[in-house]
């Protein structure tokens, strides 16, 4: 079983709609908690960080983490079709070390 | 304001043939990584370097050598490339500051194929 899982889509939803992506991991250690972007030959933007549990906000994005689930999610309102793109969760214990999920292949259908 | 590059963007090599791979941040980041990135796996650590000087193993480092040339510079070296070396690699930065875990910064990748 991997530390953490994702599922890999694809994912598609019409313009406008609310997508939620969701990673689940199985290491308790696990404190920070990141989800990047990556377009099509681009390298990962980052595009929210968290620490432990709770909702944070920016904009269109809020990521939700429960540490006694040990479940991330990332939620996109009013999708537009620039958020088609490939979305990784990525977790560390409080060093450098990320681990990452797989992603999910995510596309807005205009 | 650049953030990581990487050089070159895409490579194509024989089997057995050696390479380096050319990462450089401007961001005055202590900390570097490379990774590999293969469909269905995600991104793997291949080595990281914690602070110039500093070089230690990840996930996946068999096959491969770094060097931290300072404190901008990390580069990654196939000296025997092999088929399944074939992937997109990652560079990306981070400074941790004290004890904290700070995100890190990608480059745009670079795209090798081992034929």
């Amino acid at each position: 079983q991997k530390e953490v899982e994702q599922d890999p889509g694809p994912l598609s939803v019409p313009e406008g709609a609310i997508v939620s992506l969701n990673c689940t991991y199985s290491n308790s250690a696990f404190q920070y908690f990141m989800w990047y972007r990556q377009y099509s030959r681009k390298g990962p933007e980052l595009l929210m960080y968290t620490y432990s549990s709770g909702n944070k906000e920016d904009g269109r994005f809020t990521a939700q983490v429960d540490k006694s689930s040990k479940y991330i999610s990332l939620f996109i309102r009013d999708s537009q079709p620039s958020d088609s793109a490939t979305y990784l969760c990525a977790m560390a214990e409080g060093n450098e070390k990320l681990t990452f999920g797989t992603g999910t292949r995510l596309t807005i259908i205009p | 304001n650049a953030g990581v590059t990487q050089t070159p963007k895409f490579q194509v090599l024989k089997t057995g043939q050696s390479m380096t791979l050319q990462c450089a941040q401007d961001m005055n980041h202590n900390s570097m990584y490379w990774y590999r990135q293969d469909p269905g796996m995600g991104l793997r650590l291949i080595y990281y370097s914690a602070s110039e000087g500093t070089t230690d193993k990840g996930e996946v480092p068999n096959g491969y050598n770094v060097s931290r040339l300072n404190k901008r510079e990390f580069s990654l070296r196939l000296e025997s490339a092999a088929p399944s070396q074939t992937s997109v690699y990652f560079c990306a930065s981070s400074d941790p500051g004290t004890g904290i875990n700070q995100p890190q910064h990608f480059g745009d990748g670079t795209r090798l194929s081992i034929l």
